[in-house]
């Protein structure tokens, strides 16, 4: 079993729509959970990261943490065609030395 | 502008010949690593650095070596590359060891034949 699982999707969505993403992880020391977003031919840039559970929101964007059963989301509200892309989600035991990172779901935002 | 590169963008090389992809970042970052992403595996750490002469073992780093001698570069050694090496590299940094907050290069396809 992988440390981090995400569905790869590809998930396809009409501009506007709201947009849920989710990833579940089996480790229970992780501890910080991070959103990257990488563009076709890119490398993966960071989204929003938050610390143990709760939420963060980030303008159009909310990262969800539920750490008593695992399980990550992001949200993305009023969904844009410049928001196509692999979106990867990623945990951190808060040692600081290494990411494990799940493998990305394909997102795309049709007119 | 701060930013990570990576050169080469693109290689194409055979079995056996040693080659070294570089990575250089200039936002004064103590912590760098490398990854590789494969369809459906994702992104898989090979190496990092806390800082000079610091470096660590990631998820998959046989095959591969690294070195830190100074803060800005942390290049990537394969000394007999084979085709499961074939793969898209990343190298990235960010500060201190905040490795949450990684700031990624624009990756380096290499195709060993």
């Amino acid at each position: 079993q992988k440390e981090v699982e995400q569905d790869p999707g590809p998930l396809s969505v009409p501009e506007g729509a709201i947009v849920s993403l989710n990833c579940t992880y089996s480790n229970s020391a992780f501890q910080y959970f991070m959103w990257y977003r990488q563009y076709s031919r890119k490398g993966p840039e960071l989204l929003m990261y938050t610390y143990s559970s709760g939420n963060k929101e980030d303008g159009r964007f909310t990262a969800q943490v539920d750490k008593s059963s695992k399980y990550i989301s992001l949200f993305i509200r009023d969904s844009q065609p410049s928001d196509s892309a692999t979106y990867l989600c990623a945990t951190e035991t808060g040692g600081g030395n290494k990411l494990t990172f799940g493998t990305g779901t394909q997102l795309k935002v049709e007119l | 502008e701060a930013q990570v590169t990576q050169n080469p963008r693109y290689l194409i090389t055979v079995t056996g010949k040693k080659l070294t992809v570089t990575c250089s970042q200039n936002m004064n970052h103590e912590y760098m690593s490398w990854y590789r992403q494969d369809p459906g595996l994702g992104l898989r750490q090979i190496y990092y650095s806390m800082n000079v002469e610091v470096t660590d073992k990631g998820d998959v780093p046989e095959g591969y070596k690294v070195s830190r001698k100074e803060k800005r570069n942390f290049p990537l050694i394969l000394e007999s590359p084979s085709p499961n090496q074939t793969s898209l590299y990343f190298c990235a940094s960010s500060y201190k060891s905040w490795a949450y907050e990684q700031y990624f290069g624009p990756g380096t396809r290499l195709t060993v034949t």
